[in-house]
C-alpha cells in the first residue's frame, strides 16, 4: 500500500530536549516536505527536499533541521524544542513539486 | 492579501443538497490546484487536482477552475453527513517551492 508513515503519532517532551520525528514514504517520490498546522494559521511549510541531499527552507524553518540521506526518509529534528513548537506536524511527499502531495498521519507534539 | 483565501465557514447544508466551496488565489501564474478534505485531528486527504480551466468531475465531486478570475471551487453533489469536514484549497504558485494552503472551509452536512 502506497503511504507516508510518520512516527511517533503523539509526543510530549520538555523544553530543550532534542527530538526527531521520522517520516518514510514508499512511493519513490522525489519531493518531500514538512508542515505544521496551527489553529487559525493553516498548514505552513517548514522545510522541503527536492531529492537526496537537496533540502531548503520553507516558510517557518526556525528551530528545525532536516536531512535527506535516502530517498524514502525525511526526518524532522528539533534540537532544542520550545513551547511555541507545540503543534500538529505533517510530512508529505509528491512525485514532483507541482503534483499532488500525500500526507502522513500526523504527529501531535506538545512541548512543556 | 492572503495568497489563498477561503471562507472559514461553517457552511451548513442539508443532506442530499449541493455544497459549494470557493477559493481565490493571488498569484496569476499559478498552475496547479488541489482540494483536500481534513477530518478533525486527521491528515489532509486529496480529493481532486485540476490544472486547466473548466470543470473536472470525479464521482460526486466537481472542481471548477477559472484562471482569469483567479478562483477555484469544489462542488459536492448529494452531500452526506460523512462529508462533514474541513476542506482545504491548495495552490502551487510560480516562484514558490511549496503548495500554499488556504485556512480551510468547515462544511457541516445536516442529516
Amino acid at each position: 500500500e502506497a503511504q507516508v508513515t510518520q512516527n511517533p503519532r503523539y509526543l510530549i517532551t520538555v523544553t530543550g530536549k532534542k527530538l526527531t520525528v521520522t517520516c518514510s514514504q514508499n512511493m519513490n517520490h522525489e519531493y518531500m516536505s514538512w508542515y505544521r498546522q496551527d489553529p487559525g494559521l493553516g498548514l505552513r511549510q517548514i522545510y522541503y527536499s527536492m531529492n537526496v541531499e537537496v533540502t531548503d527552507k520553507g516558510d517557518v524553518p526556525e528551530g528545525y533541521k532536516v536531512s535527506r540521506k535516502e530517498k524514502r526518509n525525511f526526518p524532522l529534528i528539533l534540537e532544542s524544542p520550545s513551547p511555541n513548537q507545540t503543534s500538529l506536524y505533517f510530512c508529505a511527499s509528491s512525485r514532483q513539486e507541482n503534483t499532488e502531495a500525500f500526507f502522513g498521519q500526523g504527529t501531535r507534539l506538545t512541548v512543556v | 492579501q492572503k495568497e489563498v483565501e477561503q471562507n472559514s465557514g461553517p457552511l451548513s447544508v442539508p443532506e442530499g443538497a449541493i455544497a459549494s466551496l470557493n477559493c481565490t488565489y493571488s498569484d496569476r501564474g499559478s498552475q496547479s490546484f488541489f482540494w483536500y478534505r481534513q477530518y478533525s485531528g486527521k491528515s489532509p486527504e486529496l480529493i481532486m487536482s485540476i490544472y486547466s480551466n473548466g470543470d473536472k468531475e470525479d464521482g460526486r465531486f466537481t472542481a471548477q477552475l477559472n484562471k482569469a478570475s483567479q478562483y477555484v471551487s469544489l462542488l459536492i453533489r448529494d452531500s452526506q453527513p460523512s462529508d462533514s469536514a474541513t476542506y482545504l484549497c491548495a495552490v502551487k504558485s510560480t516562484g514558490r517551492r511549496a503548495l500554499t494552503f488556504g485556512s480551510g472551509t468547515r462544511l457541516q452536512v445536516q442529516p
